[in-house]
């Protein structure tokens, strides 16, 4: 149990082009879901957590309409990276909890390589 | 602040043996859970454990036991009788109790364990 999925894990785009990043709890409800971004050799930086059905809470220096998050649904929450330039290039990893009330296990998705030329 | 710090950035062992890997946490809440992850070079995080503020027993799974002290506010990880295949970057990380599941991570320690 606890699976969740992200599509698509490579992608490759030319500078000023929009991606979409799809991360989907396949058995279960993720009441929330959270976004993240790692560098090589780095770790993980949360970029924003998002509800179902309401607006996502970005952490302080991640641009809102640069990273645009939708919570469509208790299983699917997508990430658009938009006008992506090449600084945007990096791991994605989004994650789902379950009740968001605190201390919950959060589990991951394979992760999104994404690299803008 | 609530901070996790993990000081070994990299360790390299010889398979068969052990090996620990520290985690150092920093929190005001008297409520709140430590979790360790597995970042193998697919890159996937694998969860391996949770633990709460209020449980100090130590876990023992198969290889891999960790040891809780509040006192000293750390949360190490041994893998015992290591494997080529224990070869990831390991992250601990901490979470607030209230009204969130927001991790707070690690640098993650790399470790290379050679046949």
């Amino acid at each position: 149990g606890a699976v969740v999925s992200q599509h698509p894990s490579w992608v490759i785009c030319k500078s000023g082009t929009s991606v979409k990043i799809e991360c989907r709890s396949l058995d279960f409800q993720a009441t929330t879901m959270f976004w993240y971004r790692q560098f090589p050799k780095q770790s993980l930086m949360l970029m924003a957590t998002s509800n179902e059905g309401s607006k996502a809470t970005y952490e302080q220096g991640v641009e809102k309409d640069k990273f645009l998050i939708n919570h469509a649904s208790l299983t699917l929450s997508t990430l658009t990276v938009t006008s992506a330039h090449p600084e945007d290039s990096s791991f994605y990893i989004c994650s789902a909890g379950t009740s968001g009330r605190g201390g919950e296990t959060q589990y991951f998705g394979p992760g999104t390589r994404l690299l803008v030329l | 602040a609530q901070k996790v710090t993990q000081a070994q950035t990299e360790i390299s062992v010889v398979e068969k043996e052990d090996v620990t890997l520290d985690c150092v946490y920093e929190t005001r809440d008297t409520t709140y859970y430590l979790f360790w992850y597995k970042q193998p070079p697919s890159g996937e995080l694998v969860f391996l454990i949770r633990r709460n503020s209020f449980d100090e027993q130590n876990e023992i799974s198969g290889r891999y036991s960790w040891n809780f002290q509040k006192s000293t506010s750390s949360f190490n990880f041994t893998i015992t009788a290591s494997q080529v295949v224990d070869s990831a970057v390991y992250f601990c990380a901490l979470s607030e109790a209230y009204n969130t599941d927001k991790l707070i991570f690690g640098t993650g320690t790399r470790l290379q364990v050679f046949p």
